[in-house]
C-alpha cells in the first residue's frame, strides 16, 4: 500500500511552546489530508481536513488558532500546535487520501507538554 | 444521531479458532466501508475495503461482510494467532466523495497461543 510518512514519532515540549508535526506522502499526491487526535482507548477523533493550496477545514470545538495547518504542496501537510499546554497532549495522526481511495494513515505522534 | 459502534471493546479466542469482528451503524448509507488494524502507539494500518454492491470480500485469512439492510458489517479473521492481536477499527465515508473517515472505537483483539 501507499506510504504516509509523519514526525516526529514523539516529541516532549515545555508549556507554552510551539511544536510543528509533519505528514508527507511518499509515493502518490493526496488530495486531501486529515488530522486525527486519539485518546487512550478512544477512537480516532476528526480534527481537521486540509486540501492542497487552500484553508483547513476544522470540526466544531476545535481551534484552528491553535491548531494551524498548512497543507503546501500535493505531498506535504503540516500540523502546529501553538502555546501548547499539557491538555493537548495526546496523538496525532494524519491521513491521505487520493480520491475516493482508502486511507493511509501515519505512524502518529506522541505530544507530551510538561 | 450519527453512529458507528462495534460490540465490544475486547475480544479474547485462543489460537487456531476464528475472530468476529461486528460493526454497526445507524443513520448512514455509505457507499462502501473500511477496516483497520491499529497496534499500540502506532497509526491505523488499512486492511480491507467493501462496497455496498458487495456481499463479502476476501484477504488472505481475513472475510469481511457488508450487509446495507441490517447496516452491520463482520469482519473475520480465521486460523488467528497470536500475531493477529491488534485494535480492529471499522471506519465509513459518510458522502462516499473521499471525505474523512469516521472510525469506531475499535474491539481490541486478544490471541493467546
Amino acid at each position: 500500500g501507499a506510504v504516509v510518512s509523519q514526525h516526529p514519532s514523539w516529541v516532549i515540549c515545555k508549556s507554552g511552546t510551539s511544536v510543528k508535526i509533519e505528514c508527507r506522502s511518499l509515493d502518490f499526491q493526496a488530495t486531501t489530508m486529515f488530522w486525527y487526535r486519539q485518546f487512550p482507548k478512544q477512537s480516532l477523533m476528526l480534527m481537521a481536513t486540509s486540501n492542497e493550496g487552500s484553508k483547513a477545514t476544522y470540526e466544531q470545538g476545535v481551534e484552528k488558532d491553535k491548531f494551524l495547518i498548512n497543507h503546501a504542496s500535493l505531498t506535504l501537510s503540516t500540523l502546529t500546535v501553538t502555546s501548547a499546554h499539557p491538555e493537548d497532549s495526546s496523538f496525532y495522526i494524519c491521513s491521505a487520501r487520493q480520491g475516493r481511495a482508502e486511507a493511509f494513515f501515519g505512524q502518529g505522534t506522541r505530544l507530551t507538554v510538561v | 444521531s450519527q453512529k458507528i459502534e462495534q460490540n465490544s471493546e475486547a475480544l479474547n479466542i485462543q489460537e487456531g479458532k476464528t475472530a468476529t469482528l461486528t460493526c454497526n451503524y445507524t443513520n448512514y448509507s455509505p457507499a462502501y466501508l473500511q477496516w483497520y488494524r491499529q497496534d499500540p502507539g502506532r497509526g491505523p494500518v488499512f486492511l480491507l475495503l467493501i462496497r455496498e454492491n458487495e456481499k463479502e470480500k476476501r484477504k488472505e485469512r481475513l472475510k469481511v461482510t457488508f450487509d446495507t439492510t441490517l447496516k452491520q458489517s463482520l469482519f473475520h479473521i480465521t486460523a488467528s494467532q497470536p500475531a493477529d492481536s491488534a485494535t480492529y477499527l471499522c471506519a465509513l465515508d459518510p458522502s462516499g466523495a473521499g471525505t474523512a473517515l469516521i472510525f469506531g472505537k475499535g474491539t481490541t483483539l486478544s490471541v493467546s497461543s
